[in-house]
């Protein structure tokens, strides 16, 4: 079974703090994935990643970076958290482009 | 006009019953097609993949119409546990790929 995992399942962070959301993969997929999900909107694709070191920009990705390091491992980061950003964090990872993601539990973050 | 579009629901049925779920799609480099579960503050599962031939799993089954550019989701003998949103998924390609999530559709499985 893929089995995709992330630092935090709940997070509470002050305004302006630099918050990192940390996603791992144990399936060696070339691909992963960011989205946050927020009611009424679905699913939105912050970043992803096709490789080591490389990442490609989303729908959505003002106020956030990526780092992929390593193959199993996708972080996110909020430069500066804003209260705009109080939202589920998914990450996915897929084994080639054109086949299922598999998500990880999720990250909600609050940012008061 | 979205690119992947779903009746949201929600569907309220009984259990036992038989449900089903349309989702169309408006771009032709559509190459893959998905369902995906997600329970309330869940992540979304996967829960198939849809092939142009149609597809069991058990109760549900998943049906491809490329004419007519949607991909449907029967489910049957629903269960309680059957409660959750199903969402549509489609890979189009361009250039690279591109993955595109439905709304969802929200199902109620009543005693």
């Amino acid at each position: 079974d893929v089995k995709v995992t992330q630092s935090s399942r709940y997070l509470v962070k002050r305004t302006g703090e630099k918050v990192f959301l940390e996603c791992v993969q144990d399936m060696d997929h070339e691909n992963m994935f960011w989205y946050r999900q927020d009611p009424g909107l679905g699913l939105r694709l912050i970043y992803f990643s096709y490789d080591v070191k490389m990442k490609e920009k989303g729908d959505i990705p003002e106020g956030y970076s990526v780092s992929r390091e390593k193959k199993e491992r996708f972080s996110l980061i909020l430069e500066s958290a804003s209260t705009n950003q109080t939202s589920m964090y998914l990450c996915a990872s897929q084994i080639t482009p054109g086949y299922g993601q598999y998500f990880g539990p999720g990250t909600r973050l609050t940012v008061t | 006009r979205k690119e992947v579009e779903q009746d949201p629901g929600p569907f309220n049925v009984p259990e036992g019953a038989t449900v089903a779920f349309n989702c169309t799609y408006s771009n032709s480099a559509s190459q893959s097609f998905f369902w995906y579960r997600q329970d309330c503050r869940k992540e979304p599962k996967l829960l198939m993949s849809v092939y142009s031939s149609g597809n069991e799993d058990g109760r549900f089954t998943a049906q491809l119409n490329r004419a007519s550019q949607y991909i449907s989701l029967l489910i049957r003998d629903s269960k309680l546990s059957d409660s959750a949103t199903y969402l549509c998924v489609v890979n189009i390609r361009t250039g690279g790929f591109k993955t595109i999530f439905g709304a969802g559709t929200r199902l109620f499985v009543k005693a």
